[in-house]
């Protein structure tokens, strides 16, 4: 079975710019997180799906991110325009049951210069 | 809001000695997980606990949730290089949604 799978890898863009990572969970899992971890930081929540609808977006930073989840299925985070403070690793992850065990992807890295 | 704090943030032991990591939560806790994350990957499951002074066993991993359900910790007993990586709890709460503490990263000397 794959895991929650994310791209791209690794993100190198220039303060303004605009990136767009991408998340596909877990095949049958309704809930879907995304998180980042900045500078070896903790590990901060940003929003929660279930299915295609937000749950709960109440550690997005900002209006410059947004994030949607097309038909329940894979979910893009868009920053745009993107500045310094954005650079960290974006997580994504999925789950069966809200609260439950989280399986998260391999992350995805963003640099902004 | 929710917040949980973990100590230390860093460890270094010499194989074979043990380590603990703890966890507080500023509120009380339904549940409460915890991951490991290799250096340069993504944070793995380990356990949850849900239970008022639950502790469980993984070999010579530890788990522990406290009475109150506002702490926890991990041990590990006779640590091996293959422990490096930094380990996050994580608390669900009233908002039901995991905090993550900001992690203990276990340096293992060989």
């Amino acid at each position: 079975e794959a895991g929650v799978t994310q791209f791209p890898s690794h993100s190198v863009i220039e303060k303004g710019q605009t990136v767009t990572l991408r998340c596909d969970p877990i095949s049958g899992h309704d809930n879907l997180y995304w998180y980042r971890r900045v500078m070896g930081k903790e590990i901060k929540f940003l929003l929660h799906f279930v299915k295609e609808s937000k749950q709960d977006e109440s550690g997005m930073p900002n209006n410059r991110f947004l994030a949607e989840r097309t038909g329940g299925t894979y979910s893009t985070l868009k920053v745009q325009p993107a500045e310094l403070e954005d650079s960290g690793v974006y997580f994504c992850a999925s789950s069966l049951l809200w609260a439950g065990e989280l399986f998260f992807g391999e992350g995805s890295r963003l640099t902004v210069l | 809001g929710q917040q949980v704090m973990q100590i230390p943030q860093y460890q270094h032991v010499q194989e074979g000695e043990d380590f603990t990591t703890y966890c507080n939560s500023s509120t009380t806790l339904s549940n409460i997980q915890w991951y490991k994350q290799r250096p340069g990957g993504h944070p793995v499951f380990l356990i949850q606990l849900v239970k008022s002074g639950e502790v469980k066993k993984q070999k010579r991993l530890t788990f522990q949730f406290g009475e109150a359900k506002k702490n926890s910790s991990l041990h590990i007993t006779a640590t091996q290089t293959t422990d490096v990586g930094t380990y996050f709890c994580a608390g669900s709460g009233s908002a039901r949604q995991l905090t993550f503490g900001s992690g203990t990263q276990l340096t293992v000397l060989p």
